[in-house]
């Protein structure tokens, strides 16, 4: 069973970089790809980005002048880091798997849809 | 990027009814369309992908289905676990944008 745990600071003020790590177990992260999605207090939920193992990755083109996904797979594990925050990026901060692909006779379906997700943590922005 | 109207953003039932939740994209998505549970707390929980096909280990009283660019989650009949905030999906192209939320509520 795949298990994700986000880890970072819980407070970031302003102008910072909010940096988060989501540790996976029961599975690689040599494989498939990794997900940030974010859900401010409240609210609905806002894609962040996706990183593969390859180290190839896609942003929200709203949040991608300040956002970085990398991969550490000697660790198992991603990380995000968000620069130059402001108190509309207080949210709680999920990481999640993107399900491979569906795949049966010679064709594949890339559905990417989130099958496991972490917890999630709350990070606030606040001086 | 692609827009994704979900109604009604709240609802009141009764356990034992039968719900609708649609989610209409502003251009068509195929079927790249997920729906997921979500827990006041907790992470959310996939229930369908691909517009109508069910997550193992869902329960079958939920079923999508798809009609050009509209897109329904049906519970056939509601139970008390069931009340909870239910969100769209497109992972049709980047940026996968969420639809706004539907709030559950019992009656």
């Amino acid at each position: 069973q795949v298990q994700l745990q986000e880890s970072g600071p819980g407070l970031v003020k302003p102008s910072e970089t909010l940096s988060l790590t989501c540790t996976v177990s029961g599975g690689s992260v040599s494989s498939y790809y990794w997900s940030w999605i974010r859900q401010p207090p409240g609210k609905g939920l806002e894609w962040i980005g996706y990183i593969y193992y390859t180290g190839s990755t896609n942003y929200n083109p709203s949040l991608k002048s300040r956002v970085t996904i990398s991969v550490d797979a000697s660790k198992n594990r991603f990380s995000l880091k968000l620069t130059s925050v402001t108190a509309a990026d207080t949210a709680v901060y999920y990481c999640a798997r993107v399900t491979p692909p569906h795949c049966s006779s010679s064709t594949c379906y890339h559905w990417a849809y989130f099958d496991y997700w972490g917890l999630g943590t709350l990070v606030t922005v606040s001086s | 990027d692609i827009q994704m109207t979900q109604s009604p953003s709240s609802l009141s039932a009764s356990v034992g009814d039968r719900v609708t939740i649609t989610c209409r994209a502003s251009q068509s998505i195929n079927i790249y369309l997920n729906w997921y549970q979500q827990k006041p707390g907790k992470a959310p929980k996939v229930l369908i992908y691909a517009g109508s096909s069910l997550q193992s280990g869902v329960p079958s009283r939920f079923s999508g289905s798809v009609s050009g660019t509209d897109f329904t989650l049906t519970i056939s009949s509601l139970q008390p676990e069931d009340f909870a905030t239910y969100y769209c999906q497109q992972s049709y192209s980047i940026p996968y944008i969420f639809g706004q939320g539907t709030k559950l509520e019992i009656k």
